[in-house]
């Protein structure tokens, strides 16, 4: 099995603030990435597949780079409604998710 | 537009039985994998089981295997989850997402709201 780390678990940002995020691949898994937001109490939603293509109507403050191991998710200028648990996914092959990043106001 | 709604979610004693579905329009649901992704409270997100538009391919995690058992009615464009004995480790908000693919891979660009399905006596 291929095993997904995140890196941080929890970051503390302010409005405005870059931030990155790193999944890390036990394996080589090319492009092969996806990249979910999910808010509290709501459902995950698709940002980024194949490591950097963003998905329709996600706004162009975030994005994605990498591919074999070591991949990131970065967010340009931190929104309030960013302040959410951020999840990569490989896809193909089991168990899918990474642990989660949980980005929390400063 | 694309919505799925999952239902059938609620308390269920450990060893019982229940049935989750999800009722998915805006799209061709022949041509999709769909998928079951749940959530323990306060954890990450785990996949549970997967099954291809012509239902020729399934798949489940370990940890349900041989307990649950994935559907779909492509005639009604419904997916459902019958949840045999279930555990405690059950717990959980059970997603009903759409698979979408890049080359050999899937990913997940639609999910349900979420159903709660609780285990405990």
């Amino acid at each position: 099995d291929i095993q997904l780390t995140q890196s941080p678990s929890f970051l503390s940002a302010s409005v405005g603030d870059r931030v990155t995020i790193t999944c890390r691949a036990s394996q080589g898994i090319s492009s092969y990435l996806a990249w979910y937001q999910q808010r509290p109490g709501k459902a995950p939603k698709l940002l980024i597949y194949a490591a950097s293509t963003l998905q329709s109507g996600v706004p162009s403050r975030f994005s994605g780079s990498g591919s074999g191991t070591e991949f990131t998710l970065t967010i340009s200028s931190l929104q309030p409604e960013d302040f959410a648990t951020y999840y990569c996914q490989q896809l193909n092959s089991y168990p899918p998710f990474g642990p989660g990043t949980k980005v929390d106001i400063k | 537009e694309v919505q799925l709604v999952e239902s059938g979610g609620g308390l269920v004693k450990p060893g019982g039985s229940l049935r989750l579905s999800c009722a998915a329009s805006g799209f061709t649901f022949s041509d999709y994998t769909m998928n079951w992704v749940r959530q323990a409270p306060g954890k990450g997100l785990e996949w549970v089981s997967s099954i291809s538009g012509s239902t020729n391919y399934i798949h489940y995690a370990d940890s349900v295997k041989g307990r649950f058992t994935i559907s779909r009615d492509n005639a009604k464009n419904s997916l459902s989850l019958q949840m045999n004995s279930p555990r405690g480790e059950d717990t959980a908000v059970y997603y009903c997402a759409r698979g979408a693919h890049f080359g050999s891979g899937t990913y997940y660009d639609y999910w349900g709201q979420g159903t709660l399905v609780t285990v405990s006596s």
